[in-house]
């Protein structure tokens, strides 16, 4: 159980186009879906956390007019990548949050998603 | 200020060969503490949760625990197939989100 799903697993685009990654709980409702970024040989960065219905909330930092989140339904979450440039060039990673005990959920992650930008 | 921090950064075992990898985390109050696995060009997988001090879990090789300062994941016996970055993350009593650390690298050797 709780698997999550992300397409596409890899895009190459040309600079100024914008690219959309889906993100869905595949067996369970997740009210909050989170977006992370991660360079090489480094940890994850959380660069944005959705709640279903509502708008995003993005870390300090991150420009939310390039990167813009749709948490649509309770199974799915969008990032879209504005008029990507090469230093978007990352790997992006989504999670949902699953409900656990002593009110912490645990975030369970999907395969990710290599974003090149030439 | 909060911390999560991961010791070693990286292990090199042969097969057979158990060892423990440790997280440190200094937070004001704590709600959860993960271990996740991440493979190369993959996201994490998840592991373990652990909520409070003396908890214990365990999965095939790995056992994880927890004390009010760290928290340590055994791997007995390894193979191969354990080779991956393994993350701690820790989740805050006053925060939604997880803070995680650096990540130990662990290759197993056949």
């Amino acid at each position: 159980g709780a698997v999550v799903s992300q397409h596409p697993s890899r895009v190459i685009c040309k600079s100024g186009t914008s690219v959309k990654i889906e993100c869905r709980s595949l067996d369970f409702q997740a009210t909050t879906m989170f977006w992370y970024r991660q360079f090489p040989k480094q940890s994850l960065m959380l660069m944005a956390t959705s709640n279903e219905g509502s708008k995003a909330t993005y870390e300090q930092g991150v420009e939310k007019d390039k990167f813009l989140i749709n948490h649509a339904s309770l199974t799915l979450s969008t990032l879209t990548v504005t008029s990507a440039h090469p230093e978007d060039s990352s790997f992006y990673i989504c999670s949902a949050s699953y409900p656990g005990l002593a009110g912490t959920d645990t975030q369970y992650f999907g395969p990710g998603t290599r974003l090149t930008v030439l | 200020e909060d911390q999560v921090t991961q010791s070693p950064e990286a292990l090199r075992l042969q097969e057979g060969e158990s060892s423990s990898l440790n997280c440190s985390y200094t937070v004001s109050g704590l709600r959860g503490l993960f271990w996740y696995r991440q493979d190369p060009g993959k996201g994490p997988e998840f592991l373990f949760t652990l909520y409070s001090a003396g908890e214990e879990k365990e999965k095939e090789r790995l056992k994880a625990t927890l004390t009010k300062k760290e928290s340590f994941l055994h791997i007995t016996a390894p193979k191969p197939e354990d080779s991956a970055t393994y993350l701690c993350a820790v989740h805050p009593s006053y925060w939604g989100k997880l803070q995680f650390g650096a990540g130990t690298q662990v290759v197993v050797t056949p």
